[in-house]
């Protein structure tokens, strides 16, 4: 069965740090392209950032609301992908979800996020 | 960035209604879309890639059509368990965006 979960959620105080983790299984987890995303309350999806594979480098892209505060690492031994998060603020408040990247191989086409973990949810809050 | 515009933001329909959801980009994109359904404390599901392609497994009542700025999802006959909030995301180039969301709600 293919599986993707994080955790790693918590309350921190603002200005404060935090690591999630997304642990994959079913799946070749080095093949993929993987995604960090996240929803406010009540509010809409927020893409965050792409670690490419490692054909392509472990190539990173980040959103301009997260990038220089986040940064997005894997460890394809373990499975794992990282959301590491740093400085953070009261709106960086979600849940955090991590999503496989639908890839056609080839020259490589990423397409939308065909598998998603059932989120872990951050608080940042004094 | 791409910004993605759904209309409506949410509407009421009945069991067996035939429903339409419009998603438009502000450049073009050729048909680099995707749709997702999100119920909610869940996570989105995928539903539609390259804008009219329907992912495995997904019911062949949805469907999408589009490409360039203006895109389209339909549910020929709503079911119960489509009312949702659905999404379109464009990932033709970085920044990936998504639309703000169109609620379906029970008449």
């Amino acid at each position: 069965e293919v599986q993707v979960v994080e955790s790693g959620g918590g309350l921190v105080q603002p200005g404060g740090s935090l690591r999630l983790s997304c642990v994959v299984s079913g799946f070749t987890f080095s093949d993929h392209y993987m995604d960090w995303l996240r929803q406010a309350p009540g509010e809409g999806l927020e893409w965050l950032g792409r670690s490419r594979n490692k054909a392509n480098s472990y190539t990173t892209e980040y959103a301009a609301s997260v990038k220089g505060r986040f940064t997005i690492s894997r460890d394809d031994s373990k499975n794992s992908l990282y959301l590491q998060m740093n400085s953070l603020k009261a709106e960086d408040t979600a849940v955090y979800f991590c999503a496989r990247v639908q890839l056609k191989l080839g020259p490589p086409v990423a397409y939308g996020m065909d598998v998603w973990g059932q989120g872990t949810t951050v608080t940042v809050s004094s | 960035a791409i910004r993605m515009t759904q209309s409506p933001s949410s509407f009421s329909a009945s069991t067996g209604d035939r429903v339409t959801i419009t998603c438009r980009a502000s450049q073009d994109i050729r048909n680099s879309l995707a749709w997702y359904q999100q119920k909610p404390g869940k996570a989105p599901e995928f539903l539609i890639f390259a804008a009219s392609t329907l992912q495995s497994g997904v019911p062949s009542r949805f469907s999408g059509s589009g490409s360039g700025t203006d895109f389209t999802l339909t549910i020929s006959s709503l079911q119960s368990e489509d009312f949702a909030t659905y999404y379109c995301q464009q990932y033709y180039s970085y920044p990936v965006t998504f639309g703000q969301g169109t609620k379906v709600e029970i008449k």
